[in-house]
């Protein structure tokens, strides 16, 4: 089944302390992106990559990183996540071009909570 | 201001009506427009995307683009409680075309 995987699908965690959500795609997507949701604010794009060791900042990039090693993984890195962090969080991967150009799959999202 | 603006809603319908979403996109330069649907508590799925002025039907849905009005509308034909749920419209990047940006989407209610 060609599927976008997250986790972990939960974390409450404490201000200061490292974490990574993973993301994954089986589907040979060169097209991989992060995006934070937060009520009244939509859907924000933190980190793009167009393929392995191609990455770029989204519109909220400030206070993560991204690492692309592998076409199929693109980890999420809070190094020291704070409480405005507190958000869903969702990866998405799409081809590039195409018929339906940047159609993007969505994995489940990832509710963090930073206390 | 935002670059992609939608009213949040709730847009209440009932049940066989026609549902209008709107759009509207402050980079004129844009071209490429996706809507989104999102359940609640789910992960957003593609309903339609289009990237030329006009028309585009897929089954009861209808996406319209208009760049001189900078707007984009989604019709959902035939309205059925299924459809209820939050509608999200996307544009790609007009100058970095690997940059998204999403609106905050609005919330349809359609009545049984």
């Amino acid at each position: 089944e060609a599927q976008v995987t997250q986790n972990p699908r939960y974390l409450i965690t404490v201000t200061g302390k490292k974490l990574t959500v993973t993301c994954s795609q089986n589907m040979n997507h060169e097209y991989m992106s992060w995006y934070r949701q937060d009520p009244g604010l939509g859907l924000r794009q933190i980190y793009y990559s167009m393929n392995v060791e191609v990455t770029d900042k989204g519109d909220v990039p400030e206070g993560y990183k991204v690492s692309r090693k592998e076409k199929r993984n693109f980890p999420l890195i809070l190094e020291s996540p704070s409480p405005n962090q507190t958000s869903l969080y969702f990866c998405a991967s799409s081809l590039i071009g195409g018929g339906a150009g940047y159609e993007q799959y969505f994995g489940p999202g990832t509710r963090l909570t930073v206390t | 201001q935002k670059e992609v603006e939608q009213n949040s809603g709730p847009l209440s319908v009932p049940e066989g009506a026609i549902a209008s979403l709107n759009c509207t996109y402050s980079d004129r330069g844009s071209q490429s427009f996706f809507w989104y649907r999102q359940y609640s508590g789910k992960s957003p799925e593609l309903i339609m995307f289009i990237y030329s002025n006009g028309d585009k039907e897929d089954g009861r849905f209808t996406a319209q683009l208009n760049k001189a009005s900078q707007y984009v509308s989604l019709l959902i034909r035939d309205s059925q409680p299924s459809d209820s749920a939050t509608y999200l419209c996307a544009v790609r990047g007009a100058y970095n075309f690997n940059k998204f940006y999403f609106g905050s989407g609005t919330k349809l209610n359609v009545k049984p």
